[in-house]
């Protein structure tokens, strides 16, 4: 069965801080990972999309990285800011055309 | 702006009433997609359209039927509302295994 688990489910950190965020996900042939963020009440923003030739994203202060074989992402936020506060998806393309999502991480980032 | 859009935003409605949704891209993408989001926060996949064709259709109850006029529209069509359908509703497209880009969302709720 094919699953996307995101551990923790929730997180708060003090602004400046680094933090990782962790997807792990079942079966290893992706086609690829794709991360979001998701503000209360809102839409979801596309951060990050790593291929599965790919180790590894980068976008300013975000840094996703991809290991297929141990079925496992981190994102990772440098020098966190309170307008980084949001539930963040971790989501993965297997075969057809469909993104099977985790459950999210809700991140704090307190001033 | 490139994009996609979904109307309407907000939708209240009573039990056994039918109602639509509608959705829109214009990035030129071959896939259009409906996800819901439920109260949990767990985002599934319903329906998923390639060029006008539907090529994936989970275990969604037969009440629910989306419609693709052309590969730029992905409407979904509710009949006989239930409590139970109260969620967020989102659009979705992308084109071949690239990245996903997502409508703002529906919000139903069946009173």
């Amino acid at each position: 069965k094919q699953e996307v688990t995101q551990i923790p489910a929730a997180l708060s950190v003090p602004e400046g801080e680094n933090l990782v965020l962790n997807c792990s996900f079942t079966d290893s042939a992706i086609y690829n990972l794709q991360w979001f963020r998701q503000d209360p009440g809102k839409g979801l923003t596309s951060l990050l999309l790593i291929q599965s030739s790919q180790r590894e994203q980068t976008s300013g202060r975000l840094n996703a990285s991809l290991d297929k074989s141990s079925g496992r992402s981190t994102l990772y936020i440098a020098a966190s800011q309170p307008g980084d506060s949001a539930t963040y998806l971790c989501a993965v393309t297997w075969g057809a055309n469909n993104l099977f999502f985790g459950t999210g991480t809700r991140l704090t980032v307190i001033p | 702006d490139t994009a996609v859009s979904q109307t309407p935003k907000y939708l209240v409605t009573q039990m056994g009433n039918d109602k639509s949704i509608k959705c829109e891209q214009n990035l030129g993408h071959d896939t259009m997609y409906w996800y819901k989001q439920d109260s949990k926060k767990f985002l599934k996949i319903m329906f998923s359209y390639n060029n006008k064709e539907l090529i994936i259709n989970e275990t969604v109850p037969n009440r629910f039927s989306p419609k693709s006029p052309d590969k730029a529209h992905l409407n979904l069509h509710i009949n006989s509302l239930e409590l139970g359908d109260s969620a967020v509703y989102f659009c979705a497209s992308s084109q071949a295994q690239g990245s996903y880009t997502f409508g703002s969302g529906t919000r139903l709720t069946v009173v």
